[in-house]
């Protein structure tokens, strides 16, 4: 079965904290994955894609380690507004186009 | 910033109705998409279309729902017969590509009420 796993969290965090995701996933022939955060009953929104050699946006840095099949997400001075369900997103196979989706790890940043 | 729609929001229908889920992707991307999200569990994937067929689809998607692109800017998910289970909210996606550079874009979602 083609899982991705996440921490249960939820996260409970001081502004300007560090706080770190990770997730795992099964599927081997997954190609891509990507962050994207879900405010609640609202859309997934694209955080950002995570490449094999890490990226980094601003405050935001994806890793991801494709022998252990382990992808993280590293948030940087934490602010309210990154309070949100973060979701770890993998293809499902080598065409890249079908998500599936983590069961998300809920933030919440209190001041 | 160009971003996905969908119609309605909110739509409350009986079981065994049929319904019709509207979406305007992003106007010039190829690739098109319905997920699903019933309340408290995680986001999951339907259907896949692109150039005017079904790519994938999951187990979900059975003979209930299709999918169509009527015009230049429309698409839609048709459940034929509702049934309660089929309460979630629906996402539609698109994106420009697939495989790395494939990021997909979603809209606010419709949810789909069955009673």
């Amino acid at each position: 079965r083609k899982e991705v796993e996440q921490d249960p969290g939820p996260f409970n965090v001081p502004e300007g904290a560090t706080v770190a995701f990770n997730c795992t996933y099964s599927n081997s022939a997954s190609q891509s994955f990507f962050w994207y955060r879900q405010d609640c009953r609202k859309e997934p929104k694209l955080l950002m894609s995570v490449y094999s050699s890490g990226n980094e946006d601003g405050r935001f840095t994806a890793q991801l380690n494709r022998a252990s099949q382990y992808i993280s997400l590293l948030i940087r001075d934490s602010k309210l507004s990154d309070s949100a369900t973060y979701l770890c997103v993998g293809t499902q196979d080598n065409y890249g186009q079908n998500f599936v989706f983590g069961p998300g790890t809920r933030l919440s940043v209190l001041p | 910033e160009p971003e996905v729609t969908q119609t309605p929001s909110h739509q409350v229908t009986q079981m065994g109705q049929e319904v019709i889920l509207r979406c305007v992707p992003i106007s010039n991307h190829l690739y098109f998409y319905w997920y699903r999200q019933i309340l408290g569990q995680k986001v999951e994937f339907l259907v896949s279309f692109y150039n005017n067929e079904i790519s994938e689809k999951s187990e979900i998607f059975d003979d209930q729902f299709s999918v169509e692109r009527p015009d230049g800017s429309n698409f839609t998910l048709k459940i034929r017969s509702t049934k309660l289970e089929d309460s979630a909210m629906y996402f539609c996606a698109s994106s420009e590509s697939s495989g790395t550079k494939g990021e997909q874009y979603f809209g606010p979602g419709t949810r789909l009420t069955v009673t």
